[in-house]
């Protein structure tokens, strides 16, 4: 059963910084592209970054570009973002999310099978 | 990019069809086939319901359709149930590899 649990969440001053974690499981981890999409309180949803299954490649949101970082580590089944130079802005529940494309078929879709129950940041003085 | 646009809410009684428009621009849906629809209930992660404009991930009932015509995308439920009480988002990947999300849909069974 594929199973991604986010952590690391928390309450930061502006312009602090914060690391999330994503812990992975019941899949081949490095098979498959991975996201960070966040939903700030009772607003949709916004796709944040994106890593290939190597951690050869990423990709960011305007928004976040410049502040946030995406990296894994396959040997430990994790994803990671380290978040920057925080608004109030950044503050939601930020979700990591497998891509649905097998290595084998494509790097990345931008469609997401699994998704964690997400972590809460919050960002205010 | 822009978000995409949707209805803030749509409503049907059970056993009727409900359909949720994502539109864009000739730029964004009207030229990309990389659609997809989420659902997510009250306090939940979203779900993947459809993606490629059409098609079904295994286990999505088939009361769940989408389509595609011109600038416009949409998701229909049809033999609307209880159960399909949600938010509803659209979603589009073009070239610049980066993904917009639609601005979501409340659908209300009655």
């Amino acid at each position: 059963e594929v199973q991604l649990v986010e952590s690391g969440g928390g309450v930061v001053q502006p312009g602090g910084s914060l690391r999330l974690s994503c812990a992975a499981s019941g899949f081949t981890f490095d098979d498959y592209a991975m996201h960070w999409v966040r939903q700030a309180p009772g607003k949709g949803l916004e796709w944040v970054s994106l890593i290939s299954g190597d951690g050869g490649s990423t990709y960011y949101a305007d928004s976040v570009k410049g502040r946030f970082t995406i990296s894994r580590d396959n040997s430990k089944n994790s994803l990671y973002l380290q978040m920057n130079s925080l608004r109030t802005e950044d503050t939601a529940l930020y979700y990591c999310a497998k891509d649905i494309a097998h290595v084998d078929t494509a790097m990345v879709s931008y469609y997401f099978d699994y998704w964690g129950q997400g972590t809460l940041v919050t960002v205010s003085s | 990019q822009s978000a995409l646009t949707q209805p803030p809410s749509v409503s049907g009684s059970p056993g009727q069809s409900v359909t949720i428009s994502c539109t864009g621009t000739s730029s964004d849906v009207g030229s990309y086939n990389r659609v997809s629809w989420y659902q997510q209930p009250p306090g939940t992660a979203p779900k993947l319901m459809i993606y490629e404009v059409s098609n079904r991930p295994s286990g999505v009932p088939d009361r769940f359709s989408g389509s595609k015509s011109g600038n416009t995308a949409s998701l229909t439920i049809s033999g609307l149930q209880a159960e399909d009480e949600a938010d509803y988002y659209c979603s589009l990947y073009t070239s610049s590899s980066t993904l917009v999300f639609g601005t979501g849909t409340k659908v209300t069974v009655l």
